[in-house]
């Protein structure tokens, strides 16, 4: 079975303009939920999509918005970029993002460079 | 928030040492997870754990859930070069529709052969 996949894996942007990353989840995998990752902050959570609704949302501000497709697949995007905008950006997948015992499992993320 | 304080940061051994490194939390967590990452690349679950007090064991890989569910532990036994990376602990702090993981700030392992 195929893992999760995200394009591109790596971006340069420039400050001000918008990007939209995407993620394929794993087959049968209805729970997409997006994080971004940064040396001084570390792993933090942007928000959970389910059936094309999105379920949970980290603290991140306006800018960060995302959406999913009936078919799962799921994409992110980040308007007026910021330089603190650059870090991996991460899309995990699972079955149903509801019992206990699901577990999410990572792509390998989209590096974004904001210059 | 949630925090999840991670220790120790780094840890530098030589090959077929063990290794342990833990993760607690300010409040409760019904799930701890804990992933590996290599450079350039998302985590990799390496084992993941549902009940309070469990041990499970992944090859050279053991990790215990706390029994107060603050804390887990990750021991890795006899260790060698491919254990390079950053391993991160994760906590989910209830099911039904709430899925959102607190990550602690890794652990970097570097092994020297």
């Amino acid at each position: 079975k195929a893992g999760v996949t995200q394009t591109p894996r790596y971006l340069i942007k420039t400050r001000g303009q918008q990007v939209t990353l995407s993620c394929s989840p794993i087959s049968g995998h209805r729970s997409v939920s997006w994080y971004q990752q940064t040396p001084g902050q570390g792993l933090q959570f942007l928000f959970e999509y389910f059936s094309e609704t999105q379920r949970n949302k980290g603290n991140f501000p306006g800018r960060f918005s995302g959406r999913q497709f009936s078919n799962s697949r799921s994409e992110m995007n980040v308007s007026t970029l910021e330089l603190g905008d650059s870090a991996l950006y991460l899309c995990a997948s699972s079955l149903a993002g509801g019992p206990i015992t699901d577990t999410q499992y990572f792509g390998p993320g989209t590096r974004l460079t904001v210059l | 928030g949630q925090q999840l304080n991670q220790s120790p940061q780094s840890m530098f051994i030589q090959e077929g040492e063990d290794v342990s490194m833990n993760c607690t939390s300010s409040s409760i967590f019904n799930t701890w997870l804990w992933y590996k990452q290599d450079p350039g690349e998302g985590p990799v679950l390496l084992i993941a754990l549902y009940k309070a007090g469990e041990l499970t064991s992944n090859g050279r890989l053991t990790a215990q859930f706390g029994i107060t569910r603050k804390d887990s532990f990750l021991n890795i036994s006899a260790s060698i070069p491919s254990d390079v990376g950053i391993y991160f602990c994760a906590g989910r702090s209830s099911g039904g529709s709430n899925y959102k993981l607190t990550f602690g700030k890794g652990t970097l392992l570097t092994v020297n052969p």
